[in-house]
């Protein structure tokens, strides 16, 4: 199947740890998408990662592309309540046309 | 703002009624999908269209049916609903074409509410 997992399902921290969630797949994809979703809206972009082992940073978030381009990690440092939200990921698998999104990790930074 | 734009915003109407939901996409945009977010439930993909044709069909009900206009707007229409349908209904557009990657830009959702 083209799945992507996403783990852990929930997370609840406290402002100033730091955490990592997964993005797994047996598939390959072309790219993949982090998105993060706050309660009653949309979607909104965070990265895409394009190359397989690519690192990318936006702030105090980190996006790793796995080397055979099927799975991806975000690292958030020192976590803050406002990071609190559903972060998504998503792709379309290789030679596919539809998005497929993970089911997401939902996160509560506590202060 | 993402440039999408999804109306309504919220809806709310009983079991076995008919409702269209649209979508204007970025502009420059020839892509439009739709997702289904049920309560606390991840992204469940309905169907894309592309420049006015369906691109890809994912878990759409046959009582549901979209189309892409040649303005590229696109309507969403939900017949003989029932209970379960309630839910977050999401239009996303993308350029899709040569040398992009696929990212998606939502638009606020229309929340169905079926009584």
């Amino acid at each position: 199947t083209q799945l992507l997992e996403q783990s852990p399902q929930f997370l609840s921290i406290q402002e100033g740890e730091n955490l990592t969630v997964y993005c797994n797949s047996s598939s390959v994809f072309s790219s993949l998408q982090w998105y993060r979703q706050e309660p009653g809206e949309g979607p909104v972009l965070l990265v895409t990662v394009v190359t397989g082992g690519e690192v990318k940073k936006l702030k105090r978030l980190t996006f790793q592309f796995g080397d055979a381009r099927k799975d991806s990690s975000l690292h958030i440092t020192a976590a803050q309540p406002g990071d609190t939200g559903l972060y998504l990921c998503a792709g379309a698998p290789t030679g596919g046309f539809k998005t497929i999104f993970g089911a997401g990790t939902r996160l509560f930074v506590k202060a | 703002d993402s440039g999408v734009t999804q109306t309504p915003k919220h809806l709310i109407t009983a079991t076995g009624q008919r409702v269209t939901l649209r979508c204007s996409p970025r502009s420059g945009d020839l892509s439009v999908y739709w997702y289904q977010q049920s309560l606390d439930q991840g992204l469940q993909f309905l169907i894309q269209y592309y420049n006015g044709e369906e691109r890809a069909k994912g878990n759409i009900l046959e009582r549901f049916s979209a189309q892409q206009f040649p303005d590229l707007h696109s309507e969403l229409n939900l017949s003989s609903l029932e209970l379960g349908d309630s839910a977050l209904y999401f239009c996303a557009s993308s350029a899709q074409g040569q040398g992009t990657t696929g990212e998606l830009f939502f638009g606020e959702g229309s929340r169905l509410t079926v009584l």
